[in-house]
């Protein structure tokens, strides 16, 4: 089945160790992002990707690092300089509309959730 | 950015009762979806909807692009229809902005 699968879906860290958050899509599409999201809050943006070999920083970049050298794979990884990194992290990606500048429809994973003891 | 904004943000119903949630942008767009988040986190597509109206089952969506807004209907509220709902629109460069989220508790 085609769809985004973010693993591992739980994951504990100790302070001051990096860890990577894996995202894979196999739907074709272009663009994906990573987001962030702590208990009863929105979403926030951390870095998003339009094309391989390509990204941008979100709202909250600091602390985190990405690469883009598949179209299928964004790993997301959330560094030591990240002074509160317990949260729920989500994976999304879309295939953006070109032609009409329209962008297609977002799709999700089903999120990792860190915890840093 | 394109500023996004939902209400109510918090919604208490009896199941069975009918529902509005309303989700306004500061700027035109070219997207707008609507998602459902259930109590696992997972975000559930309800909606792509631009503009114009669409249905499906209890739920219909909305959206007024000239007027900047969008709503979404729930009809009979089940149980199950308890979560998060949260719109989302998107700029020229396919960067997605979300509001805030209205939170649902549908009581048996």
């Amino acid at each position: 089945d085609g769809g985004i699968t973010q693993s591992p879906k739980y994951l504990f860290r100790k302070e001051g160790q990096n860890v990577t958050l894996s995202c894979e899509q196999n739907l074709n599409h272009d663009a994906m992002y990573w987001y962030r999201q702590d208990p009863g809050q929105g979403l926030r943006l951390i870095y998003y990707s339009q094309i391989v070999n390509d990204f941008q920083k979100g709202d909250i970049a600091e602390g985190y690092s990405v690469s883009r050298e598949k179209k299928e794979s964004f790993p997301l990884t959330v560094t030591s300089a990240q002074k509160n990194p317990t949260a729920f992290y989500l994976c999304a990606s879309s295939m953006p509309r070109r032609r009409h500048a329209n962008t297609g429809e977002l799709f999700f994973g089903e999120g990792s959730r860190l915890t840093v003891l | 950015g394109i500023q996004v904004e939902q209400s109510p943000p918090d919604l208490i119903l009896q199941e069975g009762a009918n529902s509005t949630l309303r989700c306004n942008f500061s700027d035109s767009v070219n997207n707008l979806q609507w998602f459902h988040q259930n109590p696992w986190g997972q975000l559930i597509n309800l909606f792509y909807i631009p503009s114009g109206t669409k249905q499906n089952g209890r739920l219909s969506a909305t959206t007024v692009a000239t007027e900047r807004y969008s709503l979404l209907y729930i009809s009979s509220s089940q149980t199950t229809d308890s979560g998060v709902y949260f719109c989302a629109v998107v700029d020229n460069f396919n960067k997605f902005y979300f509001g805030s989220g209205t939170k649902l508790n549908v009581k048996p």
